[in-house]
């Protein structure tokens, strides 16, 4: 089955702590992105990707970073520097180079703050 | 830049009512996507609207684009308790972007037997 894997679903974070959520595709996308999702609104873009060793800055990246080091995959890093972090994490990816594709999430991941 | 309200937040209907949530741009967009978040789900595409005055059907649900090409609604006949979910369109202007969609804050839909 092709997809878009998450993990972990739920993940804490102590103060002071970088923490990395992993996203996985086996889509043959090129592109991918990560999104944060506060409760009750909408999806904001964090960064992401049209191809292997490149991504952009999205519109809340500051406090967060991303690798692109292979094409099926685009980890996530919360860092210390991120002071709200928690949030539902949403990660997706597209064919890109067409803008009209349709893009697909992973099941997410619930960050908290110990 | 391009600014996208969408409107109601929040919706209550009796099972069998019928449901219509808006997305408004203060821009001219190239194209529209719906997609649809289950509660404690992920958000699935729903369909993509491109053309001026274009209407697209799937079963119950009636998806329209403007003739301005600056608001979009979808519309759901007869809601269903299966309908339960918030629903999210994506605007794009026609400035470009790229691939990055920027997402309406979405119409959370309640339904009661």
């Amino acid at each position: 089955d092709g997809g878009i894997t998450q993990s972990p679903k739920y993940l804490f974070r102590k103060e002071g702590q970088n923490v990395t959520l992993s996203c996985e595709q086996n889509l043959n996308h090129d592109a991918m992105y990560w999104y944060r999702q506060d409760p009750g609104q909408g999806l904001r873009l964090i960064y992401y990707s049209q191809i292997v060793n490149d991504f952009q800055k999205g519109d809340i990246a500051e406090g967060y970073s991303v690798s692109r080091e292979k094409k099926e995959s685009f980890p996530l890093t919360v860092t210390s520097a991120q002071k709200n972090p928690t949030a539902f994490y949403l990660c997706a990816s597209s064919i890109t180079g067409a803008p009209n594709q349709p893009q697909h999430f992973g099941d997410g991941t619930r960050l908290s703050i110990l | 830049g391009q600014q996208v309200m969408q409107i109601p937040q929040y919706q209550h209907v009796q099972e069998g009512e019928d449901f219509t949530t808006y997305c408004n741009s203060s821009t001219t967009l190239s194209n529209i996507q719906w997609y649809k978040q289950r509660p404690g789900g992920h958000p699935v595409f729903l369909i993509q609207l491109v053309k001026s005055g274009e209407v697209k059907k799937q079963k119950r649900l009636t998806f329209q684009f403007g003739e301005a090409k600056k608001n979009s609604s979808l519309h759901i006949t007869a809601t269903q308790t299966t309908d339960v979910g918030t629903y999210f369109c994506a605007p794009r202007g026609v400035t470009g972007g790229g691939n990055k969609l920027t997402f309406g804050t979405g119409t959370q839909l309640k339904v009661e037997l």
